[in-house]
């Protein structure tokens, strides 16, 4: 069965500009959460969706947006780049929207995002 | 609020070396604790979880604790190889929450020497 898959893997971006990332989970999946990790930290949770609809949001302007598609999967919008917003974008899939003793959730490779 | 904290990378070692990467972590409620591997130009892989104080978490030869008095979950592993070169990351996830986000450290990057 295939993973989570992320595309594009490379993306780069001027300040000002939008960007899109995507995002499918494995199938059976019925949760998807965005992380973005900055060069040498760890990642920082972004959003959390589940059955299409919002279930939590870290700690991010409101330049980053999200949603879920009937089929899963789902899309990460970020408008106005920043330099800072310079990462890679992590998703996770998991089978459950609510946390759980020992629900796990599988990463995808990423999109590696540079904004000049 | 919830945060975890590594130890300061990066840890070099010799082949066969024991390894101990440590992480505390400061939690409300009763977290599930994990150790997740990113190697290069890769995404994150679990590698154990803990769900549990008391609970051990192993796989592929590592090993962690989950140590409720001590607010530890310690990565350990008998004898590492050049493959195990990667970045490890702590993390929990507090099981009380509305979301089943992660909590991350900043990951200690581990290089094993032949």
């Amino acid at each position: 069965d295939a993973g989570v898959t992320q595309s594009p893997t490379h993306l780069i971006k001027t300040r000002g500009q939008h960007v899109t990332l995507r995002c499918s989970p494995i199938s059976g999946h019925k949760s998807v959460s965005w992380y973005q990790q900055v060069l040498g930290q760890g990642p920082q949770f972004i959003f959390q969706y589940y059955e299409k609809e919002e279930r939590g949001r870290g700690n991010f302007p409101d330049r980053f947006s999200a949603r879920q598609f009937p089929n899963y999967s789902s899309e990460l919008n970020v408008n106005a780049l920043l330099l800072g917003d310079s990462a890679l974008y992590l998703c996770a899939s998991s089978l459950s929207g609510y946390p759980g003793q020992g629900i796990e959730q599988y990463f995808g490779p990423g999109t590696r995002l540079t904004v000049t | 609020g919830n945060s975890v904290t590594q130890m300061e990378g990066p840890v070099t070692l010799s082949e066969e070396a024991f390894l101990t990467i440590n992480c505390t972590y400061t939690a409300t409620g009763y977290p599930s604790l994990f150790w997740y591997v990113q190697y290069p130009g890769e995404g994150l892989q679990l590698l154990l979880k803990a769900t549990k104080a008391d609970d051990k978490g192993s796989n592929k030869g590592f090993e962690a604790t989950y140590r409720k008095e001590t607010t530890s979950f310690h990565l350990e592993k008998g004898s590492v190889q050049v493959s195990d070169s990667a970045v490890y990351f702590c993390a929990l996830r507090n099981e009380g929450g509305a979301t089943n986000k992660l909590i991350f450290g900043t990951g200690t990057l581990l290089a094993v020497q032949p």
